[in-house]
């Protein structure tokens, strides 16, 4: 059963537009949640977290939204630029020392 | 800065063959975890290690070992390699305390044939 499930495979936005990408979670234990970026052939990139005591968190470009009594965040990328192009994970950890938990990707594609 | 870095990047085996995948991280991170990615399922977590001379196991250990003899490497080892075990394997480590975020390596495609 995923805990952690990102249900857009893909999003296409144009240059210069918003990109929202979306993770919903299912384990109420889950402490931080954070965004990854990741290009071809390379490992995942840390972009930005929030812990479950807030509800925004940002970081230049990028904003994620914590809902948790709907257990659903976003992330915003504002404006989209062309090297926005990857593959962003959603994923959740509790307090523990016990790693993290992802969901599938999402390929996000910025055309000009 | 190194970061984390793995070792081999690329590698071929036979099924039955055994081999060990090293993980250095120069950080002086406490925590290390092996992670494999296939195509439409994520990242899953295979073991990890809070420290020197610990492992533990995560969502999906089997046919796998591993060892952390030094804080600074986490090597997994395959014993006997199946086609199944196929994939993307990533490591990464982190500094102890809750919320901390994980640095990955580049990754290593092993192919199982």
């Amino acid at each position: 059963d995923q805990q952690v499930k990102q249900n857009s495979p893909s999003l296409s936005v144009q240059e210069g537009r918003i990109s929202i990408l979306n993770c919903d979670y299912t384990n109420s234990m889950f402490d931080y949640f954070l965004w990854y970026k990741k290009y071809p052939a390379e490992g995942p990139t840390f972009l930005i977290s929030i812990s479950s005591i807030k509800d925004k968190n940002e970081d230049g470009r990028f904003t994620v939204f914590l809902n948790k009594s709907a257990k659903h965040l976003s992330l915003h990328i504002v404006p989209s630029q062309p090297g926005d192009s990857a593959v962003y994970f959603c994923a959740a950890m509790g307090r523990g020392a016990d790693g993290l938990t992802f969901g599938k990707g999402t390929h996000l594609i910025i055309q000009p | 800065n190194a970061g984390v870095t793995q070792t081999p990047k690329f590698r071929v085996l036979k099924t039955g063959q055994s081999m060990t995948l090293l993980c250095a991280q120069d950080m002086n991170h406490e925590y290390m975890y092996w992670y494999r990615q296939d195509p439409g399922m994520g990242l899953r977590l295979i073991h990890y290690s809070v420290g020197e001379g610990t492992t533990a196991k995560g969502e999906v250990p089997d046919g796998y070992n591993v060892s952390r003899l030094k804080k600074q490497n986490f090597l997994l080892g395959l014993e006997s390699a199946a086609p199944s075990q196929t994939s993307v394997y990533f490591c990464a480590s982190r500094q102890q305390g809750a919320g901390t975020e994980a640095f990955f390596g580049q990754g290593t495609r092993l192919t199982v044939v």
